[in-house]
């Protein structure tokens, strides 16, 4: 079946303990990007990456690390999470990053960090 | 900078009646492609419907439509024959170079 899988799906953690959020996809796709989803704001990009190695910020990148060492997974990193952090994520591919190939979504990660 | 606005927090439908939530964007790029994303309680993102900004015809998914006024930059989805599985948050959101920009949200409520 052709999905993006997210894990974990919920995750509390304390201030300063750093966590990894993996995702993987395996529909071969070249884009692949997190989100995070916060009332009222509704969902807001923090990385993005187009290919292997190649990765840039969206609008929210501070305090989140990616990597895309392979195709298929694109891991969100956050190396000292602060409250404000909390969020919803969601991991996110496409078949390409060019034209209109739509996001294809992973069933979403809920982050408490104390 | 591009932005895509929902001005409608909450709606509400009767079922089997039709209802339209409405989106407007904003870019100075020529293209871009625009999306409806539906994400009931389970909080799956589901891809309701998609629409390229050079075809004018507006696309249609079954019972779900869009209004794609390019000059005014609106992109609104209605929904006919309302559903009791239709009621859940929805998004609008563009794609425009490497980057997508989603709206804020409509939490659609159906009435039996």
């Amino acid at each position: 079946e052709a999905q993006v899988t997210q894990n974990p799906r919920y995750l509390i953690t304390v201030t300063g303990k750093k966590l990894t959020v993996t995702c993987s996809q395996n529909m071969n796709h070249e884009y692949m990007s997190w989100y995070r989803q916060d009332p009222g704001l509704g969902l807001r990009q923090i990385y993005y990456s187009m290919n292997v190695e190649v990765t840039d910020k969206g609008d929210v990148p501070e305090g989140y690390k990616v990597s895309r060492k392979e195709k298929r997974n694109f891991p969100l990193i956050l190396e000292s999470p602060s409250p404000n952090q909390t969020s919803l994520y969601f991991c996110a591919s496409s078949l390409s990053w060019t034209g209109g190939s739509p996001l294809h979504f992973g069933n979403g990660t809920r982050l408490t960090v104390t | 900078a591009q932005t895509v606005t929902q001005s409608q927090p909450e709606m509400s439908v009767q079922e089997a009646e039709t209802v339209t939530l409405s989106c407007t964007y904003d870019t100075s790029e020529s293209d871009y492609y625009l999306f409806w994303y539906k994400q009931p309680p389970s909080r799956q993102m589901i891809l309701v419907i998609r629409q390229e900004a050079y075809k004018q015809q507006n696309a249609t998914e079954n019972r779900f439509s869009v209004n794609f006024q390019k000059a005014a930059k609106s992109f609104s989805l209605k929904i006919s024959d309302s559903q009791l599985g239709d009621a859940a948050m929805y998004f609008c959101a563009l794609k425009t170079g490497n980057q997508f920009y989603f709206g804020t949200g409509t939490s659609l409520t159906v009435i039996p």
